[in-house]
């Protein structure tokens, strides 16, 4: 049990385009999901964490209106990327914990390539 | 905020061979600790976890145990293998909204 699903695996986009990235819970019901980014060869940074009915709350750093979050249901959160540069090349990495849940399950991830 | 510490990598061992990686953490309160690892291509999974002072996870061969006077979470292995090649992430995560914290990752090699 416990599995988390990203869509899409992989994308490459254009300079000014959005992009959105869906996580999903398949066996679980998540109230709070987790959006990570990892730069090639280093650590997960801790991108906003969201609670389902609530705005997300960002980390320092991290511009809202540049990445919007959005969890609308227990089972789905979605990422997206506005006007996306290409700075924001990256691998976005969601989790997931549901109500008696300790643990967080991490999605496959999503890399993103923008041109 | 909670800071992690990793030992730096690559860690190139031979098969069979004994696996420190360190890891020590800063913390408000009391964490719970965990150990994840990224296999090549593919995403986070847990290996282990603690939950208080002196606990000790183990999976898979690995085992940690929670040490707060010294605010480490070692993780350890008797006799690696090639499969366990990956990227090991040590990761305190805070009481209150649970969120994790990641050390920069150690990598592992190993070698037949």
């Amino acid at each position: 049990g416990a599995v988390v699903s990203q869509h899409p695996s992989r994308v490459i986009c254009k300079s000014g385009t959005s992009v959105k990235i869906e996580c999903r819970s398949l066996d679980f019901q998540a109230t709070t999901m987790f959006w990570y980014r990892q730069f090639p060869k280093q650590s997960l940074m801790l991108m906003a964490t969201s609670n389902e009915g609530s705005k997300a709350t960002y980390e320092q750093g991290v511009e809202k209106d540049k990445f919007l979050i959005n969890h609308a249901s227990l089972t789905l959160s979605t990422l997206t990327v506005t006007s996306a540069h290409p700075e924001d090349s990256s691998f976005y990495i969601c989790s997931a914990r549901g109500t008696a849940r300790e643990n967080q399950y991490f999605g496959p991830g999503t890399r993103l390539l923008v041109l | 905020g909670d800071s992690v510490t990793q030992m730096e990598g690559p860690v190139t061992l031979s098969e069979e061979a004994f696996l420190t990686i360190n890891c020590t953490y800063t913390a408000t309160g009391y964490p719970s600790l965990f150990w994840y690892v990224q296999y090549p291509g593919e995403g986070l999974q847990l290996l282990l976890k603690a939950t208080k002072a002196d606990d000790k996870g183990s999976n898979k061969g690995f085992e940690a145990t929670y040490r707060k006077e010294t605010t480490s979470f070692h993780l350890e292995k008797g006799s690696v293998q090639v499969s366990d090649s990956a990227v090991y992430f040590c990761a305190p995560s805070d009481t209150g909204r649970r969120a994790l914290t990641f050390g920069s990752g150690t990598r592992l090699q190993v070698q037949p």
